[in-house]
């Protein structure tokens, strides 16, 4: 499946953070997903093939890396307050009906 | 501007009776339905999916009926059993566009024994 890390972090505001994903075996898109407290998940962006495929609404201090095994990256700089949340990262495969199957997140908490 | 909602954020069924979940969006571009299950401390996790070109779309006891006019989807779960209880969430997304799902707020089902 996919895995994430670290499972739960926490940062002061303007500090920067990196979150961690490994992808199922055999996907080569990654997408990345904010969930705030009591909200479904929203799209930030996606990868294939180490290039961003679309963005959401987050501001460029949103950031990704696609390794070549497919893994990825999510970093965020100056964090501020409302960046607390669980991100969570979904990989799938680039071909036809496109199902996300998701990690359990990494839950960053700001203060 | 939410997209997709789910505007009821909880629902207690009686174990053996049908679950209904809805789910509304307001863009005329989706054409790709999903129902996501989520228990805590796990990832959502793929339920069932239908396209735009159906109207209904069946796995075992899980049923999604699109009324495209309406823009309205719903999602059936007959009988509903405990190991349902759990957070779900709707998704929508373009079939020309795989790379972005809008997602709704979800729904926490509590199916009581």
């Amino acid at each position: 499946g996919v895995t994430q890390s670290p499972t739960h972090l926490i940062k002061t505001r303007g500090q920067q953070v990196t979150l961690r994903c490994s992808s199922q075996s055999g996907h080569n898109t990654v997408s990345w997903y904010q969930q705030a407290l009591g909200q479904g998940p929203q799209f930030i962006f996606q990868y294939y093939r180490k290039e961003e495929n679309g963005r959401g609404n987050f501001p460029p201090r949103f950031s990704g890396l696609q390794f070549p095994n497919d893994s990825s990256e999510l970093n965020v700089n100056a964090l501020e307050l409302d960046d607390s949340a669980l991100y969570l990262c979904a990989s799938s495969s680039n071909s036809g009906a496109n199902v996300l199957t998701f990690g359990a997140g990494s839950r960053l908490t700001v203060l | 501007d939410q997209q997709v909602k789910q505007n009821s954020p909880s629902l207690s069924v009686q174990e053996g009776r049908i679950s209904i979940l809805n789910c509304d969006y307001t863009n005329s571009m989706f054409d790709y339905f999903l129902w996501y299950k989520k228990y805590p401390a796990e990832g959502p996790t793929f339920l069932i999916s239908i396209s735009s070109i159906k109207d209904k779309n069946e796995d075992g006891r899980f049923t999604v009926f699109l009324n495209k006019s309406a823009k309205h989807l719903s999602l059936h779960i007959v009988p509903s059993q405990p190991g349902d209880s759990a957070v779900y969430f709707c998704a929508a997304g373009e079939a020309n566009n795989f790379n972005k799902f809008y997602f709704g707020s979800g729904t926490k089902l509590n199916v009581k024994p």
